[in-house]
């Protein structure tokens, strides 16, 4: 079984401060995604990352996989209140049918 | 715009009395899934299809079942809804396994009264 382990679970912040959410695994992916999911709402793919050591920005997002493909980080700069939201990371392997296996998840509030 | 549509979007049923969720997509995506998301979680894989191929997670009470009756619609059926399957159900679809990420659809928010 593949475990991803995400932290911290919860974050309250206030706007304009920088923050890193942590994904991380024993296990190797194929690629590792980030979502973004809303209240009441799905979750929404946000970035993949499929090549080790591969970092992507996204605007104020800045997404890393980590060199041997165990891990990832999502780092916000001067978040904003329209940050908010449950961001969710999931990995893709060969093994389990590039299957994703999410990780617990992470609930960040922005406050103005 | 190519997406995926779960209706209806809240759903209040009574407990025990047997409810259906719809999803459909218009990407012609070959994989469809149905997770089970309770408040703050992560999404809790329900089955999958791959394309007719039915595959259900082993920790998925007998009381959910799912039907697919072409490429664009699946149902999920809670035969006897208890307290405890209260929870947003979220649908999705990827082309062929998640490596380049699934699509979602919105969710139906189901409460049991």
């Amino acid at each position: 079984t593949q475990l991803l382990e995400q932290s911290p679970q919860f974050l309250s912040i206030q706007e304009g401060e920088n923050l890193t959410v942590y994904c991380n695994s024993s296990s190797v992916f194929s690629s590792l995604q980030w979502y973004r999911q809303e209240p009441g709402e799905g979750p929404v793919l946000l970035v993949t990352v499929v090549t080790g050591g591969e970092v992507k920005k996204l605007k104020r997002l800045t997404f890393q996989f980590g060199d041997a493909r165990k891990d990832s980080s999502l780092h916000i700069t001067a978040a904003q209140p329209g940050d908010t939201g449950l961001y969710l990371c999931a990995g893709a392997s060969n093994n389990a049918g590039n299957m994703l296996t999410f990780g617990g998840g992470t609930r960040l509030m922005v406050k103005p | 715009d190519a997406m995926v549509i779960q209706n209806p979007r809240y759903q209040v049923t009574q407990f025990g009395k047997p409810v259906t969720l719809s999803c459909s997509q218009t990407l012609n995506h070959n994989v469809m899934y149905w997770y089970q998301q309770k408040s703050s979680q992560a999404p809790k894989l329900l089955f999958h299809y791959y394309d007719k191929d039915f595959n259900n997670e082993a920790d998925t009470p007998d009381n959910f079942q799912s039907r697919r009756p072409n490429t664009s619609f699946c149902f999920l059926d809670i035969r006897s809804p208890g307290l405890g399957d209260a929870a947003m159900y979220l649908c999705a679809t990827s082309r062929a396994g998640g490596l380049y990420g699934y699509t979602f659809g919105s969710g139906t928010r189901l409460t049991v009264v």
